[in-house]
């Protein structure tokens, strides 16, 4: 699975949009995005996927780069329970692979 | 309904001791995992199952071992506890297709003492 990296951490004010970053850059052609959150003392969440067009959902947005090599991850209107570990990884879609999870970003969402 | 639920959710214990992590998913799905997360919050895969096969061992101590009853049940048994075993034990499954979507439980934090 492709390395990913992500920055250590990062500030949003609440309600404005929180964007995300993740390199990738050495990605594979069968190597899907995934976007998962952690907040303090709970399981890991999944957010979202995608492998090139852009996704949204009921959570987020992830708009990748047309050459795959960094995506971003989109919190519309963040909000303080936004404030989390934020992971980006990349895994093919052949059964059995690993989810490898780097240290992430540290959202914190200020009022 | 709880998707993946995971008891005790706290276990505190002396080293030498045997415990177990239990968890049941009611999503139907076919494949489930064990994570540890260490104090450096780093989340590292243990085991996956799929049909009562183990499919992925990360290089983990053979005092770990995983025991699936049946699919919507995967345990974690510990032998002779070790200090460096405390962490948060973090299960959770997925439908097992290729394109996978983790549902976790809420963690065990483990604590030897």
């Amino acid at each position: 699975d492709a390395k990913t990296t992500q920055p250590t951490s990062m500030d949003c004010a609440e309600g404005r949009a929180a964007n995300l970053p993740c390199n990738h850059s050495t990605i594979s052609g069968n190597e899907y995005v995934y976007w998962y959150r952690q907040i303090h003392s709970q399981g890991p969440q999944y957010i979202i996927h995608g492998l090139k067009n852009n996704e949204t959902n009921e959570m987020a947005s992830l708009i990748i780069t047309e050459d795959r090599k960094s995506s971003t991850l989109i919190l519309p209107h963040a909000t303080l329970r936004d404030t989390a570990v934020y992971y980006c990884i990349a895994r093919g879609d052949n059964y059995g692979q690993n989810f490898v999870f780097g240290p992430g970003t540290r959202l914190s969402v200020l009022p | 309904d709880t998707a993946v639920s995971q008891t005790p959710k706290y276990l505190v214990t002396q080293m030498g001791n045997d415990k177990s992590i239990k968890c049941e998913q009611n999503l139907g799905h076919d494949t489930m995992y064990w994570y540890k997360q260490d104090s450096k919050k780093f989340l590292k895969i243990m085991f996956s199952y799929n049909n009562k096969e183990l499919i992925i061992n990360e290089t983990v101590p053979n005092r770990f071992s995983p025991k699936s009853p049946d699919k919507a049940h995967l345990n974690l048994h510990i032998n002779s506890l070790e200090l460096g075993d405390s962490a948060v034990y973090f299960c959770a499954s997925s439908p097992g297709t290729g394109i996978e979507k983790l549902f976790f439980g809420s963690g065990t934090q483990l604590s030897v003492l």
